[in-house]
């Protein structure tokens, strides 16, 4: 398709579990983040990527969050040992390029953890 | 204190009328400016990008004040379909990637 796609839309698990949240960005962007949104609240920058280089983590909260990006393309968020704080949405832009260019988002993983 | 700071509302607007409201960042290597919309439960929309010198898309205008650091949004002829959280986001030129979201300002148009 020609927008941010993610899967799965929704994702129910139990509280310690691991999840993995996919996001296959726009075809053409190098730039790639993720984002997690809490009920009535803003949106909270998690991580990002840019081409090749070394990914920006400064916004996981937890050394149980951890993203890869897989030949520039395709993004895997892995939460592990999930705790109930963790239920959240998780959103997944893309753009052409980091650097002030405006960002697409995907329709989000609701996560619910309980 | 937030890097970018709403009003969360909610602006109130009969159909048809004008609402404006404004954001204000802390930043101020701030570089890059938007506006988003997000509906309820929805992913946030880029509506527009805001550039030095003010912009206008349709009803829609901008504008930038850097010596106060701050952002405007106005709607004019508000319709029903504008009812949405309008997010400002910002880019700090010192940390290109990390865009940051303010909280959003919820507008309810009504008939």
């Amino acid at each position: 398709g020609a927008g941010v796609s993610q899967s799965p839309s929704n994702k129910v698990t139990e509280k310690g579990k691991d999840v993995e949240l996919r996001c296959d960005p726009i075809s053409g962007h190098t730039a790639l983040y993720w984002y997690r949104q809490s009920l009535g609240q803003g949106l909270e920058f998690l991580i990002y990527f840019q081409g090749n280089s070394a990914p920006d983590k400064s916004g996981l909260p937890s050394d149980r969050f951890s993203a890869e990006r897989t030949g520039g393309s395709v993004s895997t968020l892995t939460i592990q040992r999930t705790q109930q704080e963790d239920s959240a949405v998780y959103l997944c832009a893309s753009s052409l390029a980091v650097g002030g260019q405006p960002q697409h988002f995907g329709d989000g993983t609701r996560l619910s953890i309980l | 204190r937030k890097e970018v700071e709403q009003d969360p509302g909610p602006f109130n607007v009969p159909e048809g009328a004008t609402v404006a409201f404004n954001c204000t960042y802390s930043n101020s290597a701030s570089q890059s400016f938007f506006w988003y919309r997000q509906d309820c439960r929805k992913e946030p929309k880029l509506l527009m990008s805001v550039y030095s010198s003010g912009n206008e898309d349709g009803r829609f205008t901008a504008q930038l004040n850097r010596a106060s650091q701050y952002i405007s949004l106005l709607i004019r002829d508000s319709k029903l379909s504008d009812s949405a959280t309008y997010l400002c986001v910002v880019s700090p030129y010192d940390s290109w990637g990390k865009l940051q979201f303010g909280a959003g300002t919820q507008v309810v148009v009504t008939p």
